[in-house]
């Protein structure tokens, strides 16, 4: 069965601080997701990450996937207080039906 | 293209009472689910559809029962709701090998009393 855990939860940083989240999933997936929620909105999608060594990069976010591993990581550089947010990552279970599994989250808050 | 459209945005019910909450997608996409948001909980999946006519259960499908209606449409019901559903209820669809992308309606916030 899939699990798919992310650290931290909760990470509080500096604007101009650079700080990585990162998940972890317990089993084979094919596709790795990052999402952000801003309190009282849907899930944005940020990141479809599709193959080992796959990585993304937009504005002061980056996202990479090691299927070796079994670790996806979301790297934030020199944030800002609009980064402030929960970020989900997800990952697509194999075999049958193909579903999204979804880490607990990380909410982020950056402060001046 | 309104991407995901779900109804209605808000509702309270009180314990017992039954309610659809509706999901509807302009994609055309094949696979459509619905997830429940509890705080500290991530998303949990209730029930999915990978085809018009199929649906089965995720990880949460107690309580609950699905109707995928046609291609475009897949609803969520509660029959005799209890104060442990109140939660955002998300619908979203797949985009498969055309996009990779989930997307996801604005949700419902449901209080059940």
């Amino acid at each position: 069965e899939l699990k798919v855990e992310q650290n931290p939860l909760f990470l509080s940083m500096q604007e101009g601080k650079n700080y990585t989240i990162y998940c972890n999933y317990s089993t084979t997936s094919d596709r790795l997701y990052w999402y952000r929620q801003d309190p009282g909105k849907s899930l944005e999608s940020l990141f479809v990450l599709l193959s080992n060594g796959a990585v993304k990069q937009e504005g002061r976010l980056m996202a990479s996937l090691d299927t070796k591993a079994r670790l996806s990581t979301l790297h934030i550089t020199a944030a800002v207080h609009d980064l402030s947010a929960t970020y989900f990552c997800a990952a697509l279970t194999q075999g049958g039906s193909e579903k999204l599994v979804f880490g607990k989250g990380t909410k982020l808050t950056v402060n001046p | 293209n309104a991407g995901v459209t779900q109804t209605p945005k808000f509702q309270v019910l009180k314990t017992g009472q039954s309610m659809t909450l509706q999901c509807a997608q302009d994609m055309n996409h094949n696979s459509m689910y619905w997830y429940r948001q509890d705080p500290g909980m991530g998303l949990r999946l209730i029930y999915y559809s990978a085809s018009e006519g199929t649906t089965d259960k995720g990880e949460v499908p107690n309580g609950y029962n699905v109707s995928r209606l046609n291609k475009r449409e897949f609803s969520l019901r509660l029959e005799s709701a209890a104060p442990s559903q109140t939660s955002v209820y998300f619908c979203a669809s797949d985009g498969g090998v055309l996009s990779y992308e989930q997307y996801f309606g604005p949700g419902t916030r449901l209080t059940v009393t």
